[in-house]
């Protein structure tokens, strides 16, 4: 499975965007993004997932990057319910597991 | 719509006893997962069921049990629970169905502790 690197910490102010990096130099051609969130105490849930093109829903925004090499995922205003663990996910398109890294803790300051 | 529900919320148990941890959806969904979550660390896949009457290993499977007992219920056994199975586990669903995975859900997970 193609790996991603996430940084371990990131800190926002509220109502700042937030811009979490992911780098999957190693992804394939059908392999789509996965972004999860854990807030604390509880399971993870979806936040958005893309293939080739920006992806734009209600929670946030998915910036590829042309190459797919990296991806950002952005809030585009951070509040303090969006303090959790974000986590990258790589997901080969017909796949059926999801393969966890230790995420990018999100701390946002008020 | 309840989505995915865990029971129990809390456990602890002695080494060597045995309990069943249930997990139920009311998504329909076709695939049910078995996570494990150890402090400070990311989820590991246990067992998963893609589809009602098939099982499948994931990446830490050994110490565990599963059965998908119908769609909706998938059941994860601790035959002789060891310490190193100190954890919290969430179960999770998915519409799966022939195409690719879009969104899981998750339960609130179960909190186990084994002295």
């Amino acid at each position: 499975d193609a790996k991603t690197t996430q940084p371990n910490s990131m800190e926002s102010n509220e109502e700042e965007p937030v811009h979490l990096p992911c780098n999957h130099s190693t992804i394939s051609g059908t392999d789509y993004i996965h972004w999860y969130r854990q807030l604390p105490s509880q399971g993870p849930e979806y936040v958005i997932h893309g293939l080739t093109s920006n992806v734009n829903n209600r929670m946030a925004s998915l910036a590829i990057a042309e190459d797919r090499k990296s991806s950002t995922l952005i809030l585009h205003r951070a509040t303090l319910r969006d303090a959790a663990v974000y986590y990258c996910i790589l997901l080969m398109e017909y796949g059926n597991k999801l393969v966890f890294g230790a995420g990018t803790i999100l701390r946002v300051k008020s | 719509n309840a989505g995915v529900t865990q029971t129990p919320k809390f456990q602890v148990l002695k080494t060597g006893q045995s309990m069943t941890l249930q997990c139920a959806q009311d998504m329909n969904h076709n695939s049910m997962y078995w996570y494990r979550q150890d402090p400070g660390m990311g989820l590991r896949l246990i067992y998963y069921s893609a589809s009602e009457g098939t099982t499948d290993k994931g990446e830490v499977p050994n110490g565990y049990n599963v059965s998908r007992l119908n769609k909706r219920e998938f059941s994860l056994r601790l035959e002789s629970a060891a310490p190193s199975q100190t954890s919290v586990y969430f179960c999770a669903s998915t519409r799966l169905a022939g195409g690719p995975i879009y969104e899981q859900y998750f339960g609130p997970g179960t909190r186990l502790t084994v002295t």
